[in-house]
């Protein structure tokens, strides 16, 4: 079954340091990749998206993720964490075709020290 | 303005009760989605539809029923069958994905039930 794997269930950095978020898939094919972020009682924001292309993706608030085909992976960066940046992570993949089901990993809990 | 709105944000009901929560969306989207979110657990996958009266079991669909009536609505019931219904639940939309367009999925800001 398809499957997505945060392995950090948290995480503390210090502000302005650099930040790097695991997220692991199982799927045979290319799947479409999403890394949202929720801060607490609130929906998620879709932070960026892979679907094919360039394997380095850019998103919103700085952050930038990779697809890594060999590695099932796409971790998503940072190179400087600011306060705001406080939230919880989630990974997701669509795995089209005929089910299209939308799953989520466990998600990263993101504390920023000052 | 287009969106995804969900309510009410805080709903209390009694053990035993159903109770229905309401998940609307104007992004003529075809897919909607039901997540229940608990503490360490991330999102997990209730219902999800593609299309108006059709709609697929999830990982936790036991205690739950959805019906899909219209594009727009993608109600979701928490029936006495659900053994912890206390969680905070999300409901999403998006395009299908492989028919050309953008899939990413919106989020409703979420209900919050507690069975008292």
């Amino acid at each position: 079954a398809q499957s997505v794997t945060q392995p950090d269930i948290h995480i503390t950095v210090s502000e302005g340091a650099s930040l790097e978020l695991r997220c692991n898939y199982s799927y045979g094919a290319t799947p479409y990749l999403f890394w949202y972020v929720q801060s607490p009682g609130q929906g998620l924001q879709l932070l960026l998206k892979y679907f094919s292309g360039d394997t380095l993706v850019q998103g919103i608030k700085g952050f930038e993720a990779e697809f890594k085909r060999s590695q099932s992976s796409f971790n998503l960066r940072k190179p400087s964490v600011h306060w705001s940046d406080a939230a919880e992570y989630f990974c997701a993949v669509v795995t089209g075709g005929a089910t299209n089901k939308l799953i989520f990993g466990t998600g990263t809990l993101l504390a920023v020290q000052p | 303005d287009g969106g995804i709105t969900q309510s009410p944000k805080y709903l209390f009901r009694k053990e035993g009760q159903n109770v229905t929560l309401s998940c609307e969306q104007n992004l003529n989207h075809d897919a909607m989605y039901w997540y229940r979110q608990d503490p360490g657990q991330g999102l997990r996958l209730i219902y999800y539809s593609q299309i108006v009266n059709d709609f697929q079991k999830g990982d936790i669909a036991e205690g739950y029923s959805v019906s899909r009536e219209k594009k727009e609505s993608f109600p979701l019931t928490v029936t006495s069958a659900q053994k912890n219904p206390t969680a905070f639940y999300l409901c999403a939309s998006s395009p299908i994905p492989g028919q050309g367009l953008d899939t990413e999925a919106f989020f409703g800001q979420g209900t919050r039930l507690t069975v008292v």
